[in-house]
């Protein structure tokens, strides 16, 4: 198994939108609405920020969206902010309770 | 609230066993909707599931470390643990546990353990 394919990096300015992709295959993300969303600060745990594609736990900012159309899913960040700076990791459900994280990538907000 | 908290030795020489240690505090580990996860980071690279135990002691393993790779859980000492045998300096790493549902993901995590191994 691979892991899910992201972006090294993206960058924005504060206020604008940034969308982070994480591809899998049909044996993945493209079987299963059971993808989850991680932020992850240097030095600090992983938050978990979207589960089942798109569903914000309680206390995360409307600003943090998720979205899947075929083998990818989408952590879309709206009005960015300097405290969203951090890695984020996807993963996904994979068959026979199995998980798959993608590489990460580093949000730098300029 | 729920929280989780690794412990066990942060250095561990080639070819022996890792082993660690989750607490969880606030919160029942025997839940049925639950299980509880070991994720580790290596230095400068991406997480990797390494695996998840229900209560009862029903376990699934990543399939690239199942040999090398035992989960338990006590109960009553509201505690699962995590072995892993063989270690090499790949296995270097951040070892997080967490608290695992198949469909919503993990969460909470612990603070994580730094484990390194060398001679």
């Amino acid at each position: 198994q691979s892991a899910l394919t992201q972006p090294p990096s993206v960058s924005g300015s504060p206020g604008q939108s940034v969308t982070i992709s994480c591809t899998g295959t049909s044996s993945d993300v493209g079987s299963y609405n059971r993808v989850s969303w991680y932020q992850k600060p240097p030095g600090t745990a992983p938050k978990l920020m979207i589960s089942e594609v798109s569903s914000r736990p309680s206390g995360v900012p409307d600003r943090f969206s998720g979205s899947k159309s075929g083998n990818t899913a989408s952590l879309t960040i709206s009005g960015l902010q300097a405290e969203d700076e951090a890695d984020y990791y996807c993963s996904s459900y994979v068959s026979s309770n199995t998980v798959l994280f993608g590489g990460g990538t580093k949000l730098t907000v300029l | 609230q729920l929280q989780l908290q690794e412990s066990g030795p942060g250095l561990v020489k080639p070819s022996e066993t890792l082993s660690l240690t989750c607490t969880v505090s606030g919160g029942s580990i025997s839940s049925s909707s639950h299980y509880w996860g070991w994720i580790r980071q290596p230095p400068g690279k991406g997480l990797e599931w390494i695996g998840s135990i229900y209560y009862s002691g029903s376990t699934s393993y990543c399939p690239s470390l199942k040999s090398r790779v035992t989960i338990s859980v006590d109960t009553s000492k509201s505690h699962f643990s995590l072995r892993l045998s063989s270690v090499t300096a790949a296995d270097t790493a951040v070892y997080y546990c967490a608290r695992h549902a198949w469909v919503k993901g993990f969460d909470p995590w612990g603070q994580g353990t730094l484990v390194t191994v060398s001679s």
